[in-house]
Formats: structure tokens, C-alpha cells, sequence
């Protein structure tokens, strides 16, 4: 079975840019969790969602946003890059939230010049 | 809120020697641990998991854990190391009640040396 997976894979943007992050869940997971890992860092939660609904949000400004589709998948939007944005954007999935185990793709790794 | 304390920034380690990887937790309800393997450029790959029952739990490729409540510890274990073992490992703690993210603390680089 394909675990989750994320696309891109790396990405290179300027300050003031949009992009935009996407991930598909394992199949029969309903759950999808994104994290920011800056280098040298643990990952940080951003955000979960279930049922394409908002089940909690990290400590992120609202340049931060997400949403996940009918069919579970998932998109991170990110407005107005910042240098600091540059990280590892983890993408996570789960059968539901908030406890269920959490099982990650390989990340999308952004870099902000 | 909860919080998780890795003690330490990385441990060398000689192949095929014992490693213990250390970490703490710090919450007010009981939890739900784990503990993360990440490889070079790549993501995070579970390597066990405690919920409930059995303190000692056993995971993957060869490594340990033992859930000490009254310590509030979680360190991992592995009586053997080998080269492919070098990574950075990263402990996660989550309430068992409630609706709070998963919490990470901020790694342990394992180097195991030839």
C-alpha cells in the first residue's frame, strides 16, 4: 500500500511569494495533520484537519492556511513568504484525530531566498 | 500544555555497542509516546509507540522503549547498534484526552562509528 505522499518534493521561492503544499493521506485515512520542521528543529503543528473540517491550529500566523477535499487529500497554502518560512513541511495522516497514530510522508522541502 | 525534553543533542555511539536515547515529558493528564526515526532527507518514520498496557514496548529494527510514569521518561533502547542506524531520532508526546496536537521534542543525531 502507497503511504503518504507529498508533492512537491523541493521548491524554491522568493520573499513576498505564495506557495502552495499538497499531500495525500494513506487510503482509508480520513485524517491529515501538516508540521513545520526548521533545520535542527523537532516538527512544529500547524495544523489537522478531519472530514475537511479545522480540528486545531499551531502557533502560526494567518499567512498559514489549509484545507482538505472530499477525498481526503490536502493542500498547505503559505501567503507572503518569509526567509523564516524556509523548512521542511511535513505532512502527516491518521485514521482520525487527535490520537490516532500518525504516519508521515517523505516532506516537501522549501526554500525562501 | 504538554512538553518533551530530549537531553541530549547527539550521542556517538561505536557499532555494535548498546545506546540508550533519553527522554522526558512533562504533562498533567496521561499521555500517549512515541518515538520517530528520521533518515537523511527524508521523513519521519514511526519506531514505537506506547498507549497503554506493558511499559516496555518494542518497535522496530531491533529498539526498545520503557514508559516510567513516575519519572515521566521514555527512553529508547537498542542493545546492538549498526551503521544504518545513524539518524536523528525525535520523541513525541500527545494527551490521551482532549484535543492537543503531538508535541515533538527536538531530536537526538545518533552516530554510530565504524
Amino acid at each position: 500500500d502507497a503511504g503518504v505522499t507529498q508533492s512537491p518534493t523541493h521548491l524554491i521561492k522568493t520573499r513576498g511569494q505564495h506557495v502552495t503544499l499538497r499531500c495525500s493521506p494513506i487510503s482509508g485515512h480520513k485524517s491529515v495533520s501538516w508540521y513545520q520542521q526548521v533545520l535542527g528543529q523537532g516538527p512544529q503543528f500547524i495544523f489537522q484537519y478531519y472530514e475537511k473540517e479545522e480540528r486545531g491550529r499551531g502557533n502560526f500566523p494567518d499567512r498559514f492556511s489549509a484545507r482538505q477535499f472530499p477525498n481526503y487529500s490536502s493542500e498547505l497554502n503559505v501567503n507572503a513568504l518569509l526567509l523564516g518560512d524556509s523548512a521542511l513541511y511535513l505532512c502527516a495522516s491518521s485514521l482520525l484525530p487527535p490520537r490516532e497514530t500518525q504516519y508521515f510522508g517523505p516532506g516537501t522541502r522549501l526554500l525562501v531566498l | 500544555a504538554q512538553s518533551v525534553t530530549q537531553l541530549d543533542s547527539q550521542v556517538p555511539v561505536f557499532e555494535e555497542a548498546p545506546v540508550e536515547l533519553r527522554c522526558n515529558y512533562s504533562s498533567s493528564v496521561s499521555v500517549y509516546l512515541f518515538w520517530y526515526v528520521q533518515y537523511p532527507n527524508q521523513g519521519l518514520q514511526l519506531l514505537l509507540k506506547y498507549l497503554s498496557g506493558s511499559t516496555l514496548v518494542k518497535g522496530i529494527n531491533g529498539f526498545e522503549a520503557e514508559f516510567n510514569k513516575s519519572q515521566t521518561s521514555f527512553h529508547l533502547r537498542k542493545p546492538s547498534v549498526h551503521i544504518s542506524d545513524t539518524a536523528e531520532y525525535f520523541c513525541a508526546v500527545i494527551r490521551n484526552s482532549g484535543n492537543t496536537p503531538l508535541v515533538f521534542g527536538k531530536g537526538t543525531r545518533l552516530s554510530v562509528i565504524a
